[in-house]
Formats: structure tokens, sequence, C-alpha cells
């Protein structure tokens, strides 16, 4: 199947710092991409919708200015976790589908980020 | 509020058992019913999926079974084994949306 890459797989950071977090569709395009937020044993929780070449589409409650997201080509997004806190420790991941509208979506292997 | 509701939360199956989880829904848009199958620090991979015109499908030992009046879907895992361990979360979508919209999730542990 198709591969999606997350980078890195975990993170440590200390509050008030921001932090990258990248996805790339490795053997496939994607117009879109979602991005993820995963609590310790709770459900996955769509934040945001990645357009290649668009603003990126926020769930309601999800904090525009800090979670950016860039989705520059069409193997990559990037979400940026701005002025990190403590409460943003949570496992993020990605997934993508390819260009055309097929219906299967390819999940990253996740970020464990943690914020002290 | 949570569109796909997933029971049970979690279930305990002996080895060559079968797992059984199940999902519904109300938003009668929904047309892609995927399984996802997740293990502890990995992201989630896709397990089987089926859409509203057939009432099963079956991979191997995985076997999804839909009602479509009911609005009801299920995960039966036959012959289960020690490495089906995990976390397993239904999902809906609905066509051009792309959205998926997951269920809680629920926790199988196989004793071997």
């Amino acid at each position: 199947g198709a591969v999606v890459s997350q980078h890195p797989s975990w993170v440590i950071c200390k509050s008030g710092t921001s932090v990258k977090i990248e996805c790339r569709s490795l053997d496939f395009q994607a117009t879109t991409m979602f991005w993820y937020r995963q609590f310790p044993k709770q459900s996955l929780m769509l934040m945001a919708t990645s357009n290649e070449g668009s603003k990126a589409t926020y769930e309601q409650g999800v904090e525009k200015d800090k979670f950016l997201i860039n989705h520059a080509s069409l193997t990559l997004s990037t979400l940026t976790v701005t002025s990190a806190h403590p409460e943003d420790s949570s496992f993020y991941i990605c997934s993508a589908r390819r260009t055309g509208g097929f219906t299967e979506a390819f999940f990253g292997q996740g970020t464990r980020l943690t914020v002290v | 509020q949570q569109q796909v509701k997933q029971s049970p939360q979690s279930l305990i199956v002996q080895k060559g058992g079968i797992s059984i989880i199940n999902c519904a829904y109300e938003n009668t848009a929904f047309d892609y019913f995927p399984w996802y199958q997740q293990f502890p620090g990995k992201g989630p991979a896709l397990l089987i999926a089926i859409r509203p015109d057939v009432s099963e499908k079956k991979e191997g030992r995985f076997t999804i079974s839909f009602n479509k009046s009911a609005k009801q879907f299920s995960l039966h895992i036959m012959d289960s084994q020690p490495g089906d361990s995990a976390t397993y979360f239904c999902a809906a979508e609905s066509t051009g949306d792309y959205k998926l919209s997951f269920g809680a999730g629920t926790t199988v542990t196989v004793r071997a």
C-alpha cells in the first residue's frame, strides 16, 4: 500500500516554543491531507483539512493561529504547534489520499508531542 | 458529538475465539465504512471497508456485516490470535467529503 511518513516520531519541547511536524506521501500525490489529534485511550479527532495550494480548513474549536498548517506541495503538509503548552501534549497523526478521489486514506505513524 | 457510536469499549477473547465489535451511525449520507487497527504508538491502518450496497464483506479472518436499514455495522474477527491484540476503530464517511468520523475505539485483548 501507499506510504505516508511523519517526522519526527516523537518530540519534546519546552513550553512557549514552536514545533513543526511534517507529513509526506512517499509514493503518491495527495491533494488533500488531514491532521488528527489523539489523546491517550481516546479516538482520533480531526483538527483540520489541508489542501495543496490553499488555506487549511479547521474544525470547530481548533485554534487556527495555534496550529498552523501548510500544504506546500502534493507530497508535503506541515503542522506547526505555536507557543506550545503542556495541554498541547498529544499524539498527532496525519493522513493522505491519492489525488483523484480515491477512497482509502493512508495514515502516518504519528508524532508524540510532549511539552514540558 | 460522536457521529459513530462504537461498542464495546474493550473485550477479552481467548485465542481461537471470535471478537465482535459493533458500530451505529445516524447520518444517512455516510456511504463508506472502514475499520482501522491501531497498535500502541502507531498510526491506524486500514483493515477492511464496506459500502452500503453490500451486506457483508470478508477478507481473511475479518468480516464486516452491514445493516443499512438499522444503520449498524460490525466487525467480526474469526480465530482471534494474540497478534490481533490492538485497538479497533470503526469510521464513516460521505462521498466527496473525505472526512472520516471515527468511533470511540475498542481495545481487543486476545489471551493465549
